[in-house]
This record gives structure tokens, C-alpha cells and sequence, in this order.
């Protein structure tokens, strides 16, 4: 069981926004920088954030994150057949001096 | 472009040790960190630990017992060791780039590695 806490799955409908939580604490989140990935299936994790907020280039505004405590929010407006993918956060752990990753969470555009 | 590149035996018996390694092109290989992450088949992703072109290492603590990582600057290479395999080690076993901020910005594909009983 992962310290970092994603819902397993959301769905959405074709157009519409989604969110994607990740849940940790004061020695992670809080305090470090949280980045954002993309996963297909078969397929290596891609950056999608960085930086709690920041895009690599290439990626589209569609894609925003934010975080408030011990908490970051993953959002992806203009959902797209092409956007189902797993998302997992990550954030180095002070405590544990670890780099962690969330459980990831599967996303389904209904 | 950056490109990793992972290669070595995808197969092992239990206890056997696991020696997979990164090549990397393009891009500047040295003032980077350079990690491993794994992926066991329908589950999330674990650090292993990374590499500092300069040798200075950090692991995952629940794998630090077992696992080395070594460098290789004139062979743009980073190598992995994981000894004493068991079937929980089965996964994906991935190279990436760590580009600041601990974030992992290029991946290689991956390589299944699988432990039989």
C-alpha cells in the first residue's frame, strides 16, 4: 500500500473535466516538489507535470495540476478517448528520503 | 533527443542475482542523476534508487540491502544489481532521467524481468 493515496479509477464523459487526487503528508508532499505521469498500456510512464504546476513542452494546457498541503490535484479539461491512460503522482519523502510514487489511478472517458 | 535503452536477462531463478543495464544517447549524460524504477505486471511504480554521474548513489530503503547501482560515464551506461531474487521481484524494470526536482522527465521502455520459483 502506497503512502501516496490515489483513487483507483475515475470516469468521466468525452469533453468534460476530471480530477485525480493524490494524498500524502507533511515530509512529501508538502514539502517537495510533486510531478504528475501518464502511462499507456505497455508503454513507459510519460512526464506530465513537474514541479507541482509546470507542463513540459509538448504537453497541452488541457493538462493542469495544483497543491494545497498535503494534497495535489491532477485536472484534465476536454477529456479525449485518447486522455484513458493510468496517472500516478510522485514527490520525494523527506522522512524516508525516498523518491514515492501514488498507486496510481486508472482514468476511463466514458 | 534523450534515449535509454535497458538491456539484460529476462529471466531469473530465485536467488539468483539481477544485473540489467541503461544505455543512454543524446543529451548530456553527466550532471544528472540517473534512476531505476520498477513496475511488477498490473501494479503501480517503485524507485529502486538512482546514480550521480560522479558515483553518489540513493535507494529505495526497503531494497537498500540488495541493491547496488554502478556508472559508467565513458559508456554513457548506469547499471543495476538486485541480488537474491525472489518472485516478488518479477516487474518492469525501467531506467529514467532524473531532470530536478526528482522528477523523471526521460524513461526508457522498459524491460520485463521475470523470477521463477
Amino acid at each position: 500500500q502506497s503512502v501516496l493515496t490515489q483513487p483507483p479509477s475515475v470516469s468521466a464523459a468525452p469533453g468534460q473535466k476530471v480530477t485525480i487526487s493524490c494524498s500524502g503528508s507533511s515530509s512529501n508532499i508538502e514539502s517537495n516538489y510533486v510531478s504528475w505521469y501518464q502511462q499507456f498500456p505497455g508503454t513507459a510512464p510519460k512526464l506530465l507535470i513537474y514541479d507541482n504546476v509546470a507542463r513540459p513542452t509538448g504537453i497541452p494546457d488541457r493538462f493542469s495540476a495544483s497543491k494545497s498541503g498535503t494534497s495535489a490535484t491532477l485536472g484534465i479539461t476536454g477529456l479525449q478517448t485518447g486522455d484513458e491512460a493510468d496517472y500516478y503522482c510522485g514527490v520525494f519523502d523527506t522522512l524516508s528520503y525516498s523518491v514515492l510514487f501514488g498507486g496510481g489511478t486508472k482514468l476511463t472517458v466514458l | 533527443q534523450v534515449q535509454l535503452q535497458e538491456s539484460g536477462p529476462g529471466l531469473l531463478k530465485a536467488s539468483e542475482t539481477l544485473s540489467l543495464t541503461c544505455s543512454v544517447s543524446g543529451g548530456s549524460f553527466t550532471r544528472y542523476y540517473w534512476g531505476w524504477i520498477r513496475q511488477p505486471p498490473g501494479k503501480g511504480l517503485e524507485w529502486i534508487g538512482y546514480i550521480f554521474d560522479g558515483g553518489h548513489t540513493k535507494y529505495n530503503p526497503s531494497l537498500k540491502s540488495r541493491v547496488s547501482l554502478s556508472i559508467d560515464a565513458s559508456k554513457n551506461q548506469i547499471s543495476l544489481r538486485l541480488d537474491s531474487v525472489t518472485a516478488a521481484d518479477t516487474a518492469i524494470y525501467y531506467c529514467a532521467r532524473e531532470g530536478g526536482g526528482y522528477r523523471f522527465d526521460y524513461w526508457g521502455q522498459g524491460t520485463l524481468v521475470t523470477v521463477s520459483s
